[in-house]
């Protein structure tokens, strides 16, 4: 069984602060994505990354950086917290594309809240 | 670009009776299109795929989707609904194996007893 894995369920930082959350996969996937999910927004993609040192932006990444120096973890940053970014945060791998692989897996989430 | 709409914010259905929730989607190649399920305080859980092949779709927990290209639609289904089938339910789309998906804003389903 695939197992994305979230540093943490619950995170409550100040204003200014910088945060990680930290991703883990487990499975050999090169492909990372971090979104983050608001109600009646559904989950909008910040960045995803296809290979170590590789990033991309997504539809929605200012405020956040990422860092992947290893195919198994995936950081999310935020530089500067801002209350704006409370929010959950998920982050999903996929298997290298072929048949029957291309189901995106999805960690258990990370509820930041920014006071 | 591709995009997924959900027409329903919320939907309500009596326990044991069919229950759809709608998706339509919007993608310049052929679409892989992706139902997820997400229950109180948890992650996305995958339910069903259509990638290619029949248009009808089976999946986790006795769900089913339909996709239907003249209509660009991909609606997922039950016959009967159980209460434990109440959650926030995404459709998504991308158009290529391994490209982000593109999910919709969410329906919550609501089953009552």
């Amino acid at each position: 069984d695939v197992k994305v894995t979230q540093s943490s369920r619950y995170l409550v930082k100040r204003t200014g602060e910088k945060v990680f959350l930290e991703c883990v996969q487990d499975m050999d996937h090169e492909n990372m994505f971090w979104y983050r999910q608001d109600p009646g927004l559904g989950l909008r993609l910040i960045y995803f990354s296809y290979d170590v040192k590789m990033k991309e932006k997504g539809d929605i990444p200012e405020g956040y950086s990422v860092s992947r120096e290893k195919k198994e973890r995936f950081s999310l940053i935020l530089e500067s917290a801002s209350t704006n970014q409370t929010s959950m945060y998920l982050c999903a791998s996929i298997p290298p594309e072929g048949p029957g692989t291309d189901t995106q897996y999805f960690g258990p989430g990370t509820r930041l809240t920014v006071l | 670009a591709q995009s997924v709409a959900q027409p329903e914010d919320q939907v309500n259905v009596a326990e044991g009776n069919p229950l759809t929730v709608k998706c339509t989607y919007s993608v310049s190649g052929n679409p892989y299109l992706f139902w997820y399920v997400q229950y109180p305080n948890r992650g996305l859980q995958f339910l069903l795929k259509y990638i290619t092949g029949d248009n009808l779709v089976k999946g986790s927990y006795g769900f089913e989707a339909e996709f239907n290209k003249s209509q660009t639609s991909f609606h997922l289904k039950k016959p009967s609904a159980l209460v434990s089938d109440s959650a926030l339910y995404f459709c998504a789309v991308r158009d290529s194996g391994n490209t982000p998906l593109v999910f919709g804003k969410g329906t919550r389903l609501s089953v009552i007893a």
